[in-house]
């Protein structure tokens, strides 16, 4: 079974400029998630989508942050402009049912310089 | 208080050790829970279940107390190979997976 897929591995960019991630989950998982993890601490939950509809994003930075799952697949994890403090590692997750155990792909090292 | 505590560590122990870690939450509707294992940089990966009657998988053992809400793990016969960052994670049905901020092993030779 292929795992989670995440791409591009690392980036690196100047404050105040765009950046996307992309994210391709475990077939049939319904469930996704983006999460942040900043150097040091656990993973914190940006948003949450069931198929293609959002669950939860009340942690998402709307004003810079935009993530989107259209037909309910691959998501994409954009934010723009960036700022400083967005440097952190950004793991995606699928489960095949929300409340199950997830999976998580190997993370978007992101540096802002 | 945070949602998720765990112990601060770093814990270094030998190896052979026995060593045990522990995670309390606040929200007493938690209705699962989790050890994930996170070795460092490298995405965490699911380590185990923790179930109401505790669990055991070879040298893991979890444990659940409810009415303390406190999570515990243990490692027995640590190995080099258990080096990592765990992490405990709860949730609540219908809700969202909250992560502690991890707990770090270090097994010296």
């Amino acid at each position: 079974e292929a795992g989670v897929a995440q791409s591009p591995r690392y980036k690196i960019i100047e404050k105040r400029q765009s950046v996307a991630f992309w994210c391709n989950p475990i077939s049939g998982h319904a469930t996704l998630y983006w999460y942040q993890q900043i150097l040091g601490q656990g993973p914190k939950l940006l948003i949450q989508f069931q198929n293609n509809g959002v669950v939860d994003d009340s942690q998402l930075p709307k004003d810079r942050f935009s993530a989107e799952r259209l037909k309910g697949v691959d998501s994409t994890l954009k934010i723009q402009p960036a700022k400083l403090e967005d440097s952190a590692v950004y793991l995606c997750a699928s489960s095949l049912i929300r409340d199950q155990p997830q999976h998580f792909g190997d993370g978007t090292r992101l540096s802002i310089l | 208080r945070k949602e998720v505590e765990q112990d601060p560590g770093p814990f270094n122990v030998p190896e052979g050790a026995t060593v045990a870690f522990n995670c309390t939450y606040s929200n007493s509707a938690s209705q699962s829970f989790f050890w994930y294992r996170q070795d460092c940089r490298k995405e965490p990966k699911l380590l185990m279940s923790v179930y109401s009657s505790g669990n055991e998988d070879g040298r893991f053992t979890a444990q659940l107390n409810r009415a303390s809400q406190y999570i515990s793990l243990l490692i027995r016969d640590s190995k080099l190979s258990d080096s990592a960052t765990y992490l405990c994670v709860v949730n609540s049905y219908g809700q969202n997976f909250v992560f502690g901020p991890g707990t770090r092993l270090s097994v010296l030779p």
